[in-house]
This record gives C-alpha cells, structure tokens and sequence, in this order.
C-alpha cells in the first residue's frame, strides 16, 4: 500500500491552520498513525487509529479520514510545530510510511 | 518509564554484516511485538520489520528491501531485540530505531516508544 502525503513542503507563519493530506492506494480503514519528528529526534506518536490524539498531546492537532483519504490539522500552528509530519498505514504488511510532509516558518 | 535503547550501529563495507541490538525496559517486553524502522540521511522513515510474541511464534514479518538479508529476533530473558543485517549495501545506510506499538498484539493502531536510534553506515 502507498501513502502519499501532500504537501512535501509548506511555509506557514505562527498561529496559522494547517492541514496535511495523506492518501492510501486502496483502502485501510482507520488503520493510520500520524507521527511528529524533529532534526535529530525520534518520530513521536501524535494520533493513532486516523483520529485519537495520544496522551500529552496538545489538542490543537486532529486527526480525521477512512478508507483511502485522511488528514492532520494543526488548528493555531506555534513555534514548536515546526517539524517533519509523517503517516503510517497499518492495514497490511508491510507498514509503509507517506513520504512525509516538512513545516517551515514563513 | 518506557526506554528502547539501541545499540551496534558503525561503518560496515558492502557485502558485510552487523548486528543491532536494542535494550528494553519499564514494560513486560515478552508481551509486545516488537518493530524496526529506519531513516536515511536526509530522507524519510521506512518500516524495516516486525517480531511477534511466542504466543504467536515469535512469527516475523519485513519490508521487500530487506527480506532475505535481515532477519529479526528477540531474546525475552534479556528483555532485548536485535536486527542481524547480511549483504549490506549502501542503501542501507540508515538510523535504525527500535519501536514498540501502541497494543502489545493484534491489530496495530501505532508506533507509541521509539528508541533513540543508532547509525549505520554501508560504504568502502
């Protein structure tokens, strides 16, 4: 199964709303996790199953989508969002990755 | 407190061998199953494989890239994993992450404990 994240790349200032888009080549059910990284760090879990938020989470992140479209919003981006953003299917084997989508201050 | 500690990343020739390890602790280890991930430099994340518990076999599963030159395996009385890594080739070069999911077993809904990775370069 393919994940394709869209966009690779966005520019967006503090306090904006984003949204990054995650699309499976067939369907996966709610089998999605979102995962946050930053340079040099392990990827950390943010949302499991497309839409629950992990523990310690801010609840400005949300998650939402089935079957083949899904997405992670950032409702008020701040300064520490600033990362990588990837999603992870877990319908089948094997667990692949989207390609990831990187945050930059504006 | 969760801690994946991993271990035996270095430069390795192509064609040659390594062995990662992964320390575990703060959790019942023999109940989960177990992942490794990997990350490139500069590029993005790559699920390498999967251990089962011996409730289902110790049961493995893996990426196409590395099906046949990697095999994973666990020793619960250690409390530890490892990644033995054959025929190594440049696109190997990688931090290689410990990961335990979110459910012990059964259906996966996430990578929740990552360890803090260890590098592994493949080059002459």
């Amino acid at each position: 199964i393919q994940l394709t994240q869209s966009p690779s790349f966005l520019s967006a200032s503090v306090g904006d709303r984003v949204t990054i888009t995650c699309r499976a080549s067939q369907g996966i059910s709610s089998y999605l996790a979102w995962y946050q990284q930053k340079p040099g760090k392990a990827p950390k879990l943010l949302i499991s199953a497309a839409s629950t938020l992990q523990n310690g989470v801010p609840p400005r992140f949300s998650g939402s989508g089935s079957g083949t479209e899904f997405t992670l919003t950032i409702s008020s981006l701040l300064p520490e969002d600033f990362a990588s953003y990837y999603c992870q299917q877990f319908n089948s084997y094997p667990f692949t990755f989207g390609g990831g989508t990187k945050v930059e201050i504006k | 407190e969760v801690q994946l500690v991993e271990s035996g990343g270095g430069l390795v020739q192509p064609g040659g061998s390594l062995r990662l390890s992964c320390a575990a602790s703060g959790f019942i280890f023999s109940d989960h199953y177990m992942d490794w991930v990997r990350q490139a430099p500069g590029k993005g994340l790559e699920w390498v494989g999967r251990t089962r518990n011996k409730a289902n076999s110790y049961t493995t599963e893996y990426a196409a890239s590395v099906k046949g030159r990697f095999t994973i395996s666990r020793d619960d009385s250690e409390n530890s994993l490892y990644l033995q890594m054959n025929s190594l080739k440049s696109e190997d070069t990688a931090v290689y992450f410990c990961t335990r999911p979110l459910r012990p077993t059964g259906q996966t809904l996430g990578l929740s404990d990552w360890g803090q990775g260890t590098l592994v370069t493949v080059s002459s």
